[in-house]
């Protein structure tokens, strides 16, 4: 088991593009996160996964973001329309809230740069 | 959004010193958390607290869940150069998933 991946581990994008990021939970990690980190902040919640179900959504998550994790394995972040602001770290992290994962554990992030 | 107040924001130690970090909030939070993180990585679980008054280690860390439940703490003895990095204090509240983070300790140890 090699922890949560994700992918591109970094992107640059001009304003008005649309671009997806992808993460994969360590297996068996029913529960999967996404999180925002700015220069020299720590990580803001964006959303949170439990299988396939999205149940819970930060007011952050504009109507330009959308997440998915359609079979409750894999994930993306989809930001529609990039915006210079939206230039950050973003986080994804699983966990089981059972025995050993019980917390959660944090892939590498994709660094987005918009220009 | 929320943050928790995290201090101090930087320090600079000599290697062998001990280190003391805190992190406070205006709300009650039902796990305390701590985290570092190494530039260009994701943040990496240290020591997790889920009672008011708790003392919990993990090899030369150790840190506590403030009885108030208010805040937390984290010591770090003896430190190395392999210390250095951020550390985030993280708390989350009953009936949520989300963690809310600090901004951060940055540590540096000259050796």
């Amino acid at each position: 088991d090699t922890g949560v991946s994700q992918d591109p581990r970094h992107k640059i994008t001009k304003r008005g593009q649309n671009v997806t990021f992808r993460c994969d939970p360590i297996s068996e990690h029913n529960r999967l996160y996404w999180y925002r980190q700015t220069l020299g902040q720590g990580p803001e919640f964006l959303t949170y996964f439990q299988n396939e179900a999205q149940l819970e959504k930060s007011r952050l998550l504009s109507d330009r973001f959308s997440a998915e994790r359609p079979k409750g394995s894999f994930s993306t972040l989809e930001i529609q329309r990039t915006e210079q602001g939206d230039s950050a770290m973003y986080l994804c992290a699983s966990s089981t809230r059972t025995g050993a994962a019980y917390e959660q554990y944090f892939g590498p992030g994709t660094r987005l740069t918009v220009t | 959004g929320q943050q928790l107040n995290q201090s101090p924001q930087s320090m600079f130690i000599q290697e062998g010193e001990d280190v003391s970090m805190n992190c406070t909030s205006s709300s009650i939070f039902n796990t305390w958390l701590w985290y570092k993180q190494d530039p260009g990585e994701g943040p990496v679980l240290l020591i997790a607290l889920y009672k008011a008054g708790e003392l919990t280690s993990n090899g030369r860390l150790t840190a506590q869940f403030g009885i108030t439940r208010k805040d937390s703490f984290l010591n770090i003895s003896a430190s190395i150069p392999s210390d250095v990095g951020i550390y985030f204090c993280a708390g989350r509240k009953g009936g949520s998933e989300k963690l809310v983070f600090g901004k951060g300790t940055k540590l540096t140890v000259n050796p």
